[in-house]
C-alpha cells in the first residue's frame, strides 16, 4: 500500500459524458501527478500539481482538466468522453518536485 | 525532454540476474534516473533512483556510466514474482519539468 488513494476503482460511462476522478496523496506529500495508461500502452504523463498550483503539463487533452485543492487532494475531470479515453488513470504523489513518486491503485475507466 | 529507449521484453529464469539497459542520450545535467516496476492493473512501484555511478538498495542496483547517456537496472537472483514491466524514467528535480516514462521492458521470469 503506497498510501495514495484513488476513487472510484472502476467507472463505466457513455460517450459524451463527463467524469471526475479523485486522488488523495500520501500524508505530507505536496505534489500530485496524473497519468493515463491505455491497454498495452506505457504510462503517459498528463499533469502535475504542487501545493495547489499547476507545475508541469504533459499530453493532456483540452477536454481534460485537473485541480489540486487546499487539502491537497486532486481531481481529474474528463469531459466529452470518447471511446479512446478508456484507460487506467493513475495518480501519484511526492514530497516535492519530482522526488520519488508513489502511485495509487488507479481508476479503470471504460467508455461505452 | 529526455527520451528513453528500453528493450521491449526480456526472458530469464529463477535465480538468475537480470540487467535492463535504458538509453537516454539527451539527458540533461539536472536529470535523475528512476526505475519503476508495474504488475498488471496495478500502479507502478518505485524501485531505485540515481544520478551517477552506482546505487544499490535491498532490491536492485542501478549502474550509470560517466556520460550518463544510459543506465542499467540490475535485479539479482530473480524469482517468479519479479515478472513485471519495468519502466525507466528520466526527469529533473526542478519545477516545470516534463516527466517521461520509457516504453517499459516486459520481464518474464520462468521456473
Amino acid at each position: 500500500d503506497s498510501g495514495v488513494t484513488q476513487t472510484p476503482k472502476h467507472l463505466i460511462t457513455a460517450t459524451g459524458q463527463r467524469v471526475t476522478l479523485r486522488c488523495s496523496p500520501r500524508s505530507g506529500d505536496l505534489s500530485v501527478y496524473w497519468y493515463q495508461q491505455s491497454l498495452d500502452q506505457g504510462l503517459q504523463f498528463l499533469i502535475q500539481y504542487y501545493n495547489g498550483e499547476e507545475r508541469a503539463k504533459g499530453n493532456i487533452l483540452e477536454r481534460f482538466s485537473a485541480q489540486q485543492f487546499p487539502d491537497l487532494h486532486s481531481e481529474l475531470n474528463l469531459s466529452s468522453l470518447e471511446l479512446g479515453d478508456s484507460a487506467l488513470y493513475f495518480c501519484a504523489s511526492s514530497v516535492s518536485h519530482q522526488e520519488t513518486q508513489y502511485f495509487g491503485p488507479g481508476t479503470r475507466l471504460l467508455v461505452l | 525532454l529526455a527520451k528513453t529507449t528500453q528493450p521491449i521484453s526480456m526472458d530469464s529464469y529463477e535465480g538468475q540476474e537480470v540487467n535492463i539497459t535504458c538509453s537516454h542520450n539527451n539527458i540533461a545535467t539536472n536529470d535523475y534516473i528512476t526505475w519503476y516496476q508495474q504488475f498488471p492493473s496495478q500502479g507502478p512501484r518505485f524501485i531505485i533512483q540515481g544520478y551517477k555511478t552506482k546505487v544499490t538498495n535491498e532490491v536492485a542496483s542501478l549502474f550509470i556510466p560517466a556520460d550518463r547517456k544510459s543506465s542499467t537496472l540490475s535485479l539479482p537472483r530473480v524469482s517468479l514474482s519479479d515478472t513485471a514491466v519495468y519502466y525507466c524514467l528520466v526527469g529533473a528535480k526542478a519545477a516545470g519539468n516534463k516527466l517521461t516514462f520509457g516504453g517499459g521492458t516486459r520481464v518474464l521470469v520462468k521456473p
